[in-house]
């Protein structure tokens, strides 16, 4: 069955810090990656999806991600976290002849100032 | 834009009662989703309609929840009779259509405890 393993459960870290959350997936064929976060209170938000092209993809708030289709991976990085990026991030995957997302566990982020 | 609306935010009730949870989509999407997101877990789908008609139901617990989608517009999901193990945030969603390339909105969620 294709699922999405993110590696961190939770990750704390310092303003200014560098992050990086590891997403893998187990489905072999072409699939469309996505980051979500949900802050808190609030509902999940897009913060970047791939479809093709540059496996570089940007998105808001000053997030990335990388695909390495070798690796099967979609990992979020951002070079500076703020405190207001205190959230949940959620990878998910969908299939181009597929349906819905299927998502991973997600990982907690505490910045602390 | 509005966004996809979810009612009730927060709803508790005892095991073997029912529950249902409203949701409209943002105007003009043609896919709604709900999901189930426990405690600690990500969201896991349940139910996808394209306009009213079932795309995937497959992980729908059937002997207890229900959903439809009955003009293509709005939409409710029926739990009865509820268990504990279905405290969960109930996600709605919505996109233009199933195509991949299309965004997936999400709603606030509506928070279920039982008891």
């Amino acid at each position: 069955a294709q699922s999405v393993s993110q590696h961190n459960h939770h990750v704390i870290l310092s303003e200014a810090a560098s992050l990086e959350l590891g997403c893998n997936y187990s489905y072999g064929g072409t699939v469309n990656l996505f980051w979500y976060v949900q802050y808190p209170g609030q509902h999940l938000q897009l913060l970047l999806k791939y479809f093709s092209g540059d496996p570089l993809v940007k998105g808001i708030k000053g997030f990335e991600a990388e695909f390495i289709k070798s690796k099967f991976s979609f990992n979020l990085r951002k070079p500076s976290v703020q405190w207001s990026d205190t959230a949940e991030y959620f990878c998910a995957v969908k299939r181009r002849a597929g349906t819905a997302l299927i998502f991973g566990k997600g990982t907690t982020l505490s910045v602390s100032s | 834009e509005a966004g996809v609306a979810q009612s009730p935010r927060y709803k508790i009730i005892e095991k073997r009662q029912s529950v249902a949870f409203w949701c409209n989509p943002i105007s003009g999407h043609a896919t709604l989703y709900w999901y189930q997101q426990i405690l600690g877990q990500g969201p896991k789908l349940l139910i996808q309609f394209q306009n009213n008609g079932v795309v995937d139901d497959s992980q729908l617990p059937k002997d207890r929840f229900s959903a439809e989608r009955l003009k293509g517009v709005d939409s409710t999901l029926k739990i009865q009779p509820a268990k504990l193990e279905d405290s969960a945030v109930y996600l709605c969603a919505s996109s233009l259509d199933g195509h991949s390339g299309n965004t997936i909105y999400f709603g606030e969620g509506s928070w279920l405890t039982v008891v």
